[in-house]
Parts: structure tokens; sequence; C-alpha cells
């Protein structure tokens, strides 16, 4: 099956710093991909839609400048979370789409802690 | 806005004993229903796909049938094994977004 990298698998900030979180599609190209939050012991939480080459489009309630999110190429989306806080900290997962059968395939996720 | 309900929350079985998880959704115009596995800390595997137009599908013990009429899917695995023991996630589609339920945590005891 397709497969989909997240980097990095675990990260630990400071409050107040920004830090990037990187989706990529490895064997196949895809136009769109999303980003999701996951709680503990809660289910995955959509943040966002990535579409290569245009403007995300953010759920309500998802501060749009505070995670940013390029799509900039049709392998590669990223989520940058600005000026972290400690309740940022949270597992986010992303997917990447097959346009075919618009299937999801899931990336590993990615820990952030914010101190 | 569509919702999805997985019952129960969690789930302990003996080692043999056959798994019934269960995925309800209040909207029944879906492009396609998944269910994945979750292990703690990881990410989703995915399980099996059931395209709307599809009753059910069948992977090796694993078998989900979609009722969509009804708003329900049931994932059946036979014969359990300590290694089915993780979180099994129920995600429908329309409007081109997933809608996840919280899950269902199956823990298979030796």
């Amino acid at each position: 099956g397709a497969v989909v990298s997240q980097h990095p698998s675990r990260v630990i900030c400071k409050s107040g710093t920004s830090v990037k979180i990187e989706c990529r599609s490895l064997d196949f190209q895809a136009t769109t991909m999303f980003w999701y939050r996951q709680f503990p012991k809660k289910s995955l939480m959509l943040m966002a839609t990535s579409n290569e080459g245009s403007k995300a489009t953010y759920e309500q309630g998802v501060e749009k400048d505070k995670f940013l999110i390029n799509h900039a190429s049709l392998t590669l989306s990223t989520l940058t979370v600005t000026s972290a806080h400690p309740e940022d900290s949270s597992f986010y997962i992303c997917s990447a789409r097959d346009e075919g059968t618009y299937e999801q395939y899931f990336g590993p996720g990615t820990r952030l802690t914010v101190t | 806005k569509q919702e999805v309900t997985q019952i129960p929350a969690a789930l302990s079985v003996p080692e043999g004993e056959n798994l019934v998880l269960n995925c309800s959704f209040t909207d029944s115009a879906i492009y396609n229903l998944q269910w994945f596995r979750q292990d703690p800390g990881k990410g989703l595997t995915s399980l099996l796909l059931i395209q709307s137009s599809q009753r059910e599908q069948t992977s090796g013990r694993l078998n989900a049938s979609l009722d969509k009429s009804s708003g329900r899917s049931t994932l059946y695995i036979a014969a359990s094994q300590p290694g089915d023991s993780a979180t099994y996630l129920c995600a429908v589609i329309n409007d081109y977004k997933l809608s996840f339920g919280a899950g269902t945590t199956v823990t298979v005891r030796a």
C-alpha cells in the first residue's frame, strides 16, 4: 500500500517557540493532505485540509495563524505550530489522499510536547 | 454534521473468542467507511475499506459489514489473539472528509 511518512516522530519544544512537522507521501502524489490532532483516549479531530498550490482549508475553531500549513509540492505538506503553548501538546497525524479511491493513507504521527 | 459512535469503548476477551465491534453514524450519505487499527502512541493502520455500494469486506480473520440505511457497520475479528490488542477506529467519508469514532480499545488475554 501507499506509504506516508512524518518527521519528526517526537519533538519537545519550549513555550513561545515554533515547531514544524513534515508529512510526505513516499510513493504517490497527493493533491490533498489532511492534518489531524488526537488527544489521549480521544478520536482524531480534523484540523485542516491541505491543498497543493493553494491555501489550506481550516475546520471551525482551528486558528489558521497558529497552525500554519504549507503544501508546496505534490508529496510534501508541512504544519508549523507557532508560538507553542503547553496546551498545544498533542499527537498530530497527517494523511494523504488517493484521488482515485478517496482512501486516505496515514502517517505514523508526531508527538509534540511543549514545556 | 456527521457523528460517529463506537460501542463499546473498551472490551476484554480471552484468547480465541470472536470479537464484535460496532460503529454507528448519523448521516447515511457516505462515500465509504473504513476501519483502522491504532497501537499505543502509533499512527493508523488501515484494516478494511467498504465502498458505499458494498455490504461487506473480508480480509483474513477480519470481516466488516455495512448497512447504510441504518447507519451501522460491524467489525468481526475471528479467533482473537493477544496480538489483536489495540484500539480500533471506525471512520466514514462524506463531503470528502473522514469523520472518526472515538474507538474501541480491545484487550485479548492470553
